[in-house]
């Protein structure tokens, strides 16, 4: 069973441009989260996809978007790049949207904007 | 404000001491709750979670936690810490509701082992 994975690992940015970032979710899971976790800090939710639509966000401004795809796989999209948005970047994914299912989490992605 | 309290950012012991890693939380009805780990380099694995019932839960690796109502903590512990437990720990609530999980992390407490 394949688990979480997510890509790229690493990512560098100039203040305002936009980033992609990937997450392949686990094998009959068909819900992803995504989270924030700026250095030394806990992760935040940014939002969560179930079954192709946002299921809930978090605290953070449109310019982070997302989709998911048929496949549940899914995309975390931030526009207009700020120097704060430097964070490493989770997703998770579970078999169902609510809060008994556990997530499991990919490596994260590391993404340095200057 | 529903939040997630780890009072301590950094925890020494030494190889084969007992742990224990304190959580509180602040929330409006009891939450599940859940502690998870990262290792350098890795995502969070999942030690273990309460939803209900025994107030004593036993997860992975041989951590356990005790949920307490009156005292809103949820603290992890482990009788005897080997060397590879070294990482840090994340304490989360999510609501015990149907619909959006959003989980809220404390802020991690980093463990180091001792040799």
């Amino acid at each position: 069973e394949t688990g979480v994975t997510q890509s790229p690992t690493h990512l560098i940015k100039t203040r305002g441009q936009q980033v992609t970032l990937r997450c392949s979710s686990q094998s009959g899971h068909n819900t992803v989260s995504w989270y924030q976790q700026a250095l030394g800090q806990g992760p935040q939710f940014i939002f969560q996809y179930y079954r192709e639509e946002e299921n809930g966000r978090g605290n953070f401004p449109p310019r982070f978007s997302g989709l998911q795809f048929p496949n549940y796989s899914s995309e975390l999209n931030v526009n207009a790049l700020e120097l704060d948005d430097s964070a490493l970047y989770l997703c998770a994914s579970s078999r169902g949207g609510t809060s008994v299912d556990t997530q499991y989490f990919g490596p994260g992605t590391r993404l340095t904007v200057l | 404000a529903q939040s997630v309290t780890q009072p301590d950012i950094h925890i020494t012991v030494s190889e084969g001491a007992s742990l224990e890693l304190r959580c509180n939380y602040s929330y409006g009805a009891t939450p599940y709750l859940f502690w998870y780990v990262q290792s350098p380099g890795q995502g969070l694995q999942l030690l273990l979670k309460y939803f209900s019932g025994d107030t004593l839960v036993q997860g992975i690796k041989g951590f356990e936690a005790e949920f307490k109502r009156s005292q809103s903590s949820f603290n992890l512990r482990k009788p005897s810490v080997h060397w590879s437990d070294a990482a840090e720990y994340f304490c989360a609530v999510a609501p015990a509701t149907s619909g959006t999980y959003k989980y809220i992390f404390g802020t991690g407490t980093r463990l180091k082992v001792l040799a």
